[in-house]
């Protein structure tokens, strides 16, 4: 069964700390985005990308990085975590031409204190 | 400014009664209006693609359709497995981008 992992279901950081966040597809799926799920304002595009090494900004880039060094591997960095970076986040990935619909991992429970 | 509005926000149903959830969206050059299901505490499903209004797409009890200013899911006889939010997602021409509302939780109750 095709699909995408995320390394953690829940975390839990403190302010000022740099996390990251892993997702692995294994699909060989070309792109790869990183969205927030917050109650009341749906998925937001955090950042994207559509091959190894080559990075979009979405929508709320701020305080976020990404990294993508293999074709399967999508990481998300948050430089110094903040109270407002409390979310789930979602990872997802298509194949290029993009509409067969993203598959998306289970998510990323984060809680920033 | 391109906007993807779902609605209701929440619905609740009858086992059987049969009922339609609603997207409609104000993005110009559309490439794909696609449907998904979420599950508390899960990642979305992908369910459907459309792509050009007049298109249809069916699965089990759900059946989407498209015009050139909305969506409709259409839940046929629903069972209590179907409760769960269900997210409508637009993306436009020269981008791999969507759009995402912000749902249609429904609850079936049997």
């Amino acid at each position: 069964d095709v699909k995408v992992t995320q390394s953690s279901r829940y975390l839990v950081k403190r302010t000022g700390e740099k996390v990251f966040l892993e997702c692995v597809q294994d699909m060989d799926h070309e792109n790869m985005f990183w969205y927030r799920q917050d109650p009341g304002l749906g998925l937001r595009l955090i950042y994207f990308s559509y091959d190894v090494k080559m990075k979009e900004k979405g929508d709320i880039p701020e305080g976020y990085s990404v990294s993508r060094e293999k074709k399967e591997r999508f990481s998300l960095i948050l430089e110094s975590a903040s109270t407002n970076q409390t979310s789930m986040y979602l990872c997802a990935s298509t194949k290029t031409p993009a509409n067969y619909g993203y598959t998306f991992g289970s998510g990323t429970r984060l809680t920033v204190v | 400014e391109d906007q993807v509005t779902q609605s209701p926000e929440a619905l609740r149903l009858q086992e059987g009664e049969s009922s339609s959830l609603n997207c409609s969206y104000t993005v110009s050059g559309l490439r794909g209006l696609f449907w998904y299901r979420q599950d508390p505490g899960k990642g979305p499903e992908f369910l459907f693609t459309l792509y050009s209004a007049g298109e249809e797409k069916e699965k089990e009890r759900l059946k989407a359709t498209l015009t050139k200013k909305e969506s409709f899911l259409h839940i046929t006889a629903p069972k209590p497995e179907d409760s769960a939010t269900y997210l409508c997602a637009v993306q436009y021409s020269g981008t791999y981008k969507y759009i995402f509302g912000t749902g249609t939780r429904l609850k079936v109750l049997a």
